[in-house]
């Protein structure tokens, strides 16, 4: 069975650049949440998503972005990037809101 | 202000070895606390999880030690192997709302064969 699967692996962007980052959840999964995840720290909750609606939202700014589809996978979008934005982002889908999450291999976005 | 304090940064045990990990809380309404092992590149895998009505849960070499009134929760691995050389972060999650897992920072363990 497929896990969760992010794209695109690597990304190198310059500041002020705008980035989307995606993912596809475990098949049957229908919430997606989304991690910042900065070097030799733990991840940072973003973002949840259950059945296309935002149901959770952290202490990011409103640069920070996204959204679900009908099929369950779900983009990030972060706008007028900083160096600090620099980081590996993971992606985790569950089956239902509150439900144990897997986690995708995520995307390492440096910021130049 | 770090939600989940974990300790230590980094250990390094013998193959065969105990490796301990320990991680505190203040948040009372975290109501779930999983253990995720993350090798470098990859994404984190949970480990092993548990809830705050029971004190101990075993699986194979992993067992989680949870003391409620303490607020204090510890992994710990047996028979440590070669293979089992990753960082490691517990997390815990408010009961009610979003599934937000807030994580502890990480303690890389190094096996030495």
């Amino acid at each position: 069975d497929a896990g969760v699967t992010q794209s695109p692996t690597h990304l190198i962007k310059t500041r002020g650049q705008q980035v989307t980052l995606r993912c596809s959840p475990i098949s049957g999964h229908k919430s997606v949440s989304w991690y910042q995840q900065v070097l030799g720290q733990g991840p940072q909750f973003i973002f949840q998503y259950y059945e296309k609606e935002e149901r959770g939202r952290g202490n990011f700014p409103d640069r920070f972005s996204a959204r679900q589809f009908p099929n369950y996978s779900s983009e990030l979008n972060v706008n007028a990037l900083l160096l600090g934005d620099s980081a590996l982002y993971l992606c985790a889908s569950s089956w239902g809101q509150n439900n144990e999450q897997f986690f995708g291999p995520g995307t390492r976005l440096t910021v130049l | 202000q770090q939600q989940v304090k974990q300790s230590p940064q980094s250990l390094i045990v013998q193959k065969g070895g105990i490796s301990i990990i320990n991680c505190a809380y203040e948040n009372t309404a975290f109501d779930y606390f999983p253990w995720y092992q993350q090798f470098p590149g990859k994404g984190p895998a949970l480990l092993i999880a548990i809830r705050p009505d029971v004190s101990e849960k075993k699986e194979g070499r992993f067992t989680i030690s949870f003391n409620k009134s303490a607020k204090q929760f510890s992994l710990h691995i047996m028979d440590s192997q070669p293979g089992d050389s990753a960082t490691y972060f517990c997390a815990a999650r408010v009961g009610a709302g979003a599934n937000n897992l807030f994580f502890g920072t990480g303690t890389r363990l190094t096996v030495i064969p």
